[in-house]
């Protein structure tokens, strides 16, 4: 079993690109979710999905845009990425928002 | 405004000796605490967790203490090992249908041979 698994590793944007992070998990977990990690300010949660057609906005959703395709897979969209959003950023998933949540490895973007 | 304060950003103890974390929060309606470890170019992993109704919950070497009146936890970690060498984030989440967590911003925690 992979767990989480999150690709790419790393990326490098040019102001005004977009991209697309995928993440897939492997453990039949219902919720799914996005954070950042940015020097000093921990994780914050981008976007969540709480069970399969369902998303919601975290604390920073601004320039997001997210999709669950299926139960396995949730994506995150930059639609045209600004340097602001050059961080470390995280997929993560538990069985029903209990909290005890699996983390995948991240994905470094840089936005130039 | 943080709902969930660490406010030492880094510890330093020596091998075999007690590290103690500690995580404030504001928010009253928050019921469940979790920490999480997490070492460079990792995710962070769940290491353990506690109930509002309860003050302590021990697993091997690692023990939580919530104190609500204080709206205070720690964690306590004994013996301390080189391995646990690692960023710690305190969350918090509030009950029923609340899918979210809101994490601290992290202590770095370095165990020293």
């Amino acid at each position: 079993n992979a767990g989480v698994t999150q690709t790419p590793k790393f990326q490098v944007l040019k102001t005004g690109q977009s991209m697309t992070l995928q993440c897939a998990q492997d453990m039949n977990h219902n919720s799914m979710y996005w954070y950042r990690q940015d020097p000093g300010m921990g994780l914050r949660l981008i976007y969540y999905s709480a069970s399969e057609g369902t998303t919601d906005k975290g604390e920073v959703p601004n320039g997001y845009n997210v999709s669950r395709l299926n139960k396995r897979e949730f994506s995150l969209r930059l639609e045209s990425a600004a340097p602001s959003q050059t961080s470390v950023y995280f997929c993560a998933t538990d069985l029903a928002g209990t909290g005890e949540q699996f983390f995948g490895p991240g994905t470094r973007l840089t936005v130039l | 405004d943080q709902q969930v304060k660490q406010n030492s950003p880094s510890l330093s103890v020596q091998e075999g000796r007690i590290s103690i974390l500690n995580c404030d929060y504001t928010n009253s309606m928050f019921d469940y605490f979790l920490w999480y470890k997490k070492y460079p170019a990792e995710g962070p992993t769940f290491l353990i967790s506690i109930s509002s109704i309860k003050d302590k919950n021990e697993d091997g070497r690692f023990t939580v203490f919530l104190n609500k009146s204080a709206k205070h936890l720690s964690l306590h970690i004994v013996p301390s090992q080189p391995g646990d060498s690692a960023v710690y984030f305190c969350a918090a989440k509030s009950g029923g249908s609340n899918y979210k967590l809101t994490f601290g911003k992290g202590t770095l925690l370095t165990v020293n041979p």
